[in-house]
């Protein structure tokens, strides 16, 4: 059965820091692994998409790399802002299961 | 594109009482998933549906919660009786089907459920 962690639960930096986020998944299985952001009492946005056969994905300020072998993603912020405080979620997706198996999330505050 | 719509937004009821949430899909996606996620933690999967078929409903509890998805669009979820233990977002999302390149999965603004 596959099960995914974050760390760390939860995160507070300085505007302007570089950061990384990290989660992992016991089964190497995967199909794909997707980064979402979820801003209090919202919903998902996805954020990247990196399939099993990708190393690393990026959008803007964003790169999300993946190791299979480990069992490890990261989730790369440069030059955080204010507005990237929210929770970020990572989800698995199974080459078996075919549904997204969710870590419990990384709460992110970013001050001014 | 639209994205994924969920009705209601919110909903407060009393216990062993009845609720039904409404998911709308992105349109030509053939995968629909419902979550339910208690606050703090990750969504759990509670059942996915392949146009309107049943994929895995291993962790939706049959005995008072239903789903369904009929013509392969649209899905409602439905709770009977509920319990103070099922306060939670409930989320709706779509993919392409599975196998296909991109199986990106886009979720609605979810539904607050509050049971009191």
């Amino acid at each position: 059965k596959q099960e995914v962690t974050q760390i760390p639960a939860a995160l507070s930096v300085p505007e302007g820091e570089n950061l990384v986020l990290n989660c992992s998944f016991t089964d190497s299985a995967i199909y794909n692994l997707q980064w979402f952001r979820q801003d209090p009492g919202k919903g998902l946005t996805s954020l990247l998409l990196i399939q099993s056969s990708q190393r690393e994905q990026t959008s803007g300020r964003l790169n999300a790399s993946l190791d299979k072998s480990s069992g490890r993603s990261t989730l790369y912020i440069a030059a955080s802002q204010p507005g990237d405080s929210a929770t970020y979620l990572c989800a698995v997706r199974t080459n078996y299961g075919q549904n997204f198996v969710f870590g419990p999330g990384t709460r992110l505050s970013v001050l001014p | 594109e639209a994205g994924v719509a969920q009705s209601p937004r919110y909903k407060i009821i009393e216990k062993r009482q009845s609720v039904a949430f409404w998911c709308n899909p992105i349109s030509g996606h053939a995968t629909l998933y419902w979550y339910q996620q208690i606050l703090g933690q990750g969504p759990k999967l509670l059942i996915q549906f392949q146009n309107n078929g049943v994929v895995d409903d291993s962790q939706l509890p049959k005995d008072r919660f239903s789903a369904e998805r009929l013509k392969g669009v649209d899905s409602t979820l439905k709770i009977q009786p509920a319990k103070l233990e099922d306060s939670a977002v409930y989320l709706c999302a779509s993919s392409l089907q599975f196998g296909e390149k991109n199986t990106e999965a886009f979720f609605g603004q979810g539904t607050r459920l509050t049971v009191v």
